[in-house]
């Protein structure tokens, strides 16, 4: 069955600098990967999707690439901010349709 | 609705009791998902609905657990004989329909403690 590998530690850096999340993914490569934001106490967020046949996708400081032969997805946030920490989860369909989520890397920008 | 919409936020139960956790989607979504998040972990996905299809149970951890959806809307996932292990966010999405272009909408969770 499909699995989804994020980064567990979370990612420290200095505002200002460009945050690279990854998440990995161990089977078929799926139709489209999304990524979604999660805040303590909430439910997560959704930030963007980009399919099977996009190499990178972008909206405003976030941008998505997707590398079938790796089977990967990067997650960019540049010139990041404080307000910027938090989860950053991503969601994929699994061999169902039905999505299913990593577990989750945790971004923390300092002031 | 104008978002998805779970309730109670808060339960907290003894163990062995049942509890019942509601979901109330966005008017119009024809999937429906249950996740669990357990303190500091990722969603476990539990059960999905799609329209008039049969749920998706193979996430459920347990005979325990069980959901249903009535009228293609409102959910209400039950626990019965809760245990410590129960313990944990549970998370309702809904999405317009299946398929690349969707997202995902969560409710903020009920947060289910069990003493």
């Amino acid at each position: 069955s499909q699995k989804i590998e994020q980064n567990s530690e979370a990612l420290n850096i200095q505002e200002g600098k460009t945050a690279t999340l990854t998440c990995n993914y161990t089977n078929y490569s799926p139709a489209y990967l999304q990524w979604y934001r999660q805040d303590p106490g909430r439910g997560p967020v959704f930030l963007l999707l980009i399919r099977e046949n996009e190499k990178e996708k972008r909206k405003e400081r976030l941008k998505v690439t997707f590398d079938t032969t790796l089977k990967q997805s990067l997650f960019h946030i540049t010139a990041s901010q404080p307000a910027d920490s938090a989860t950053y989860l991503c969601a994929l369909p699994d061999s169902s349709y039905k999505l299913i989520f990593g577990s989750g890397t945790r971004l923390l920008v300092r002031p | 609705g104008a978002g998805v919409s779970q309730s109670p936020s808060n339960k907290v139960t003894e163990k062995g009791k049942d509890v019942e956790l509601r979901c109330d989607p966005i008017s119009g979504h024809t999937a429906l998902y249950w996740y669990r998040q357990s303190l500091g972990q990722g969603l476990e996905f539990l059960i999905y609905f799609q329209g008039n299809s049969a749920p998706d149970k193979s996430g459920l951890p347990s005979d325990r657990f069980s959901a249903e959806r009535t009228g293609g809307s409102v959910s209400t996932l039950t626990i019965q004989r809760t245990q410590q292990e129960d313990s944990a966010v549970y998370l309702c999405a809904s999405r317009e329909r299946q398929g690349p272009n969707t997202e995902a909408f969560f409710g903020q969770g009920t947060r289910l403690t069990v003493v």
